[in-house]
């Protein structure tokens, strides 16, 4: 099956700093990936979607200037948190589309992101 | 809008039984529909997809049905075992797009 890195899986920053997140699609090109954050017990929220060779696309509520997506080639899309508070502290998730060629599309994620902000 | 339901209460069964995990959706006709597995601290895991036309499918002890009428899609795992504990999440593609929906999921517990 088609597997999708995560680095780093655990990361502590302190409060104020910037931290990036590399998600990578190891066995396929996907130009769209996706960015989620998940609270404990919750259910996997979206946060935006990467597209390689442009901008990304938000969702309602999600502030761009802080949580910058880069999406440069097909195997790479990065999320970088600016400035990061305690209350960005969450598990980030990602993953990338796979073209089934079959009338569908199969997300395979990343294995996930914890991030702490002191 | 788009809203997909599964029972939030964790389903506790014994080893070697049937688990069936329920999901409903509302205000939608998709064209397919996922079903993924979470374990704590990891990101979810392609299980199987579904598709409108398909009532049923079969993937080792898995069974997935999919009942366009209800509205509802059941997800079977028979001869359960202890590693088969994890959360279970439906999935649905929002409309017109390749974003997907993702329900809160259902915990299992399969005792030994």
């Amino acid at each position: 099956g088609a597997v999708v890195s995560q680095h780093p899986s655990r990361v502590i920053c302190k409060s104020g700093t910037s931290v990036k997140i590399e998600c990578r699609s190891l066995d396929f090109q996907a130009t769209t990936m996706f960015w989620y954050r998940q609270f404990p017990k919750k259910s996997l929220m979206l946060m935006a979607t990467s597209n390689e060779g442009s901008k990304a696309t938000y969702e309602q509520g999600v502030e761009k200037d802080k949580f910058l997506i880069n999406h440069a080639s097909l195997t790479l899309s990065t999320l970088t948190v600016t400035s990061a508070h305690p209350e960005d502290s969450s598990f980030y998730i990602c993953s990338a589309l796979h073209d089934t060629q079959s009338g569908s599309y199969e997300q395979y994620f990343g294995p996930g992101t914890r991030l702490t902000v002191t | 809008s788009q809203k997909i339901e599964q029972n939030s209460e964790a389903l506790n069964i014994q080893e070697g039984k049937t688990a069936t995990l329920t999901c409903n959706y509302t205000n939608y006709s998709p064209a397919y529909l996922q079903w993924y597995r979470q374990d704590p601290g990891r990101g979810p895991v392609f299980l199987l997809l579904i598709r409108e036309n398909e009532k049923e499918k079969r993937k080792e002890r898995l069974k997935v049905t999919f009942d366009t009428t209800l509205k509802q899609s059941l997800f079977h795992i028979t001869a359960s075992q202890p590693a088969d504990s994890a959360t279970y999440l439906c999935a649905l593609p929002y409309t017109g797009g390749f974003k997907t929906i993702f329900g809160a999921g259902t915990r299992l517990f399969v005792k030994a």
